[in-house]
């Protein structure tokens, strides 16, 4: 079953400015994790934040949760050209062993 | 990107072909995971195997059967596939089945059924 969705499905911004993405999803989750996908190739592991945890940092990254709403974000400061992906989301749905992406946000920078 | 290596990148078969995909991770890792990324669509967990042992089949048709020979290697053979078949299909792996494991990527092969 589907679990995170990601909003928008598409951002275009210009190299500078803040690129924030959401991810709503439905059931109690124990932890959640952003993952960041270049055009055909792999998902590569960005962060993860537990359900206990609000907010956390990784560079230019900044990850929040809101168990309450059900959502979490992702800000990416300062953005480059080099950011230019797909960005998906990860619950578990309360279980350890699988978890469910999303369908995911393109963000496209313009140098 | 090298801890997760998948064969072949690319691949076109026609619905009558018999191929299968490779994966092979470098990394010690105890668990496997087989992905199908569609156009459009979520990424879609397919099969999970721990410590060469299948645990999870996520409702798969047959005409996709995985193999785990041991803990480094993962397969899917694929029998009669469908032009729906045609995806990205992405292998992974992580330390254990704890959720809190990071699962680390292949790059994934390209199907296209013809």
């Amino acid at each position: 079953s589907q679990q995170g969705e990601e909003d928008p499905q598409a951002l275009s911004i210009q190299e500078g400015e803040n690129a924030t993405m959401n991810c709503s999803y439905k059931t109690s989750i124990n932890n959640l994790q952003w993952y960041r996908q270049n055009s055909g190739r792999g998902l590569v592991h960005l962060i993860l934040i537990r359900s206990n945890e609000r907010e956390k940092h990784s560079g230019r990254l900044r990850v929040t949760l809101d168990t309450s709403k059900k959502s979490s974000s992702l800000l990416i400061t300062a953005s480059r050209a080099a950011d230019t992906a797909s960005y998906f989301c990860a619950t578990d749905e309360g279980n350890f062993n699988k978890f469910y992406f999303g369908s995911g946000t393109k963000l496209n920078v313009k140098p | 990107e090298t801890g997760v290596t998948q064969t072949p990148r690319h691949l076109v078969m026609g619905m009558t072909n018999k191929k299968s995909l490779k994966c092979e991770q470098h990394l010690g890792h105890n668990a496997m995971y087989w992905y199908k990324q569609s156009a459009k669509k979520p990424l879609e967990l397919m099969f999970v195997y721990n410590f060469k042992e299948q645990t999870e089949n996520n409702s798969v048709p047959s005409r996709f059967s995985p193999e785990c020979p041991n803990s480094s290697h993962l397969f899917l053979h694929l029998h009669t596939l469908q032009p729906e078949d045609s995806a990205l299909y992405l292998c992974a792996s992580s330390q254990s089945l704890d959720y809190t494991d990071t699962q680390y990527f292949g790059p994934g092969t390209r199907l296209t059924v013809l």
